[in-house]
């Protein structure tokens, strides 16, 4: 059984501070790694997506893979406000396989 | 179109009712996904189609739900014999294409389930 795994939070962060969210994955296999960002009540949405080893930055958003340790994290620079949602965590083979999310909340 | 649509949007029914969820995707997608995400939870993966192959059905949860997608386009989920466990809001994704690497996929706004 393939699996994903984040802590389900609330993880607060300051306004202005850096919020750093995690992830683990088992297949070592897997290629391809992505964040989604979910309001409530709304659907997951595309924040960043990553292949290969290393840092991958985008505006206040960087995404960082280290297959080796089979581990994706996601900082966000600057929180602000509307920053404040769930995160989901994916990983593709064939399918995506999502993680639960991690609830993130900037506090004002 | 210029994105998932997906149809209907909400749906009320009673328990032990059949009901059909449509997808469409985006054009030119050949990838198709749908996910179920009760309230509060993470999204569960049900069924995925691929081009012309067989589709993986490894996450649909009961012989009550079924999936199909007619000429590589629209797909239609269909729960036969609803019971409460099964409200939530159904999510269809798509992808330009299957495989390993890349293919971001997209999801439609969804079609939110309650059964009473």
């Amino acid at each position: 059984q393939k699996e994903v795994e984040q802590n389900s939070g609330p993880l607060s962060v300051p306004e202005g501070a850096i919020a750093s969210l995690n992830c683990t994955y088992s297949d070592r296999g897997s290629q391809s790694f992505f964040w989604y960002r979910q309001y409530s009540g709304k659907s997951p949405e595309l924040i960043m997506s990553i292949y290969s080893n290393g840092d991958k930055e985008d505006g206040r958003f960087t995404a960082q893979l280290n297959k080796a340790s089979q581990y994706v994290s996601l900082l966000i620079r600057d929180s602000q406000p509307s920053d404040s949602a769930t995160y989901l965590c994916a990983v593709r083979d064939d399918k995506i396989i999502f993680g639960k999310g991690t609830r993130l909340h900037i506090l004002p | 179109g210029a994105g998932v649509s997906q149809s209907p949007s909400n749906k009320v029914t009673e328990k032990g009712k059949d009901v059909e969820l449509r997808c469409d995707p985006i054009s030119g997608h050949t990838a198709l996904y749908w996910y179920r995400q009760s309230l509060g939870q993470g999204l569960e993966f049900l069924i995925y189609f691929q081009g012309n192959s067989a589709p993986d059905k490894s996450g649909l949860p009961s012989d009550r739900f079924s999936a199909e997608r007619t000429g590589g386009s629209v797909s239609t989920l269909t729960i036969q014999r609803t019971q409460q466990e099964d409200s939530a809001v159904y999510l269809c994704a798509s992808s330009l294409n299957g495989g390993r690497v890349g293919n971001t996929i997209y999801f439609g706004e969804g079609s939110w389930l309650t059964v009473v």
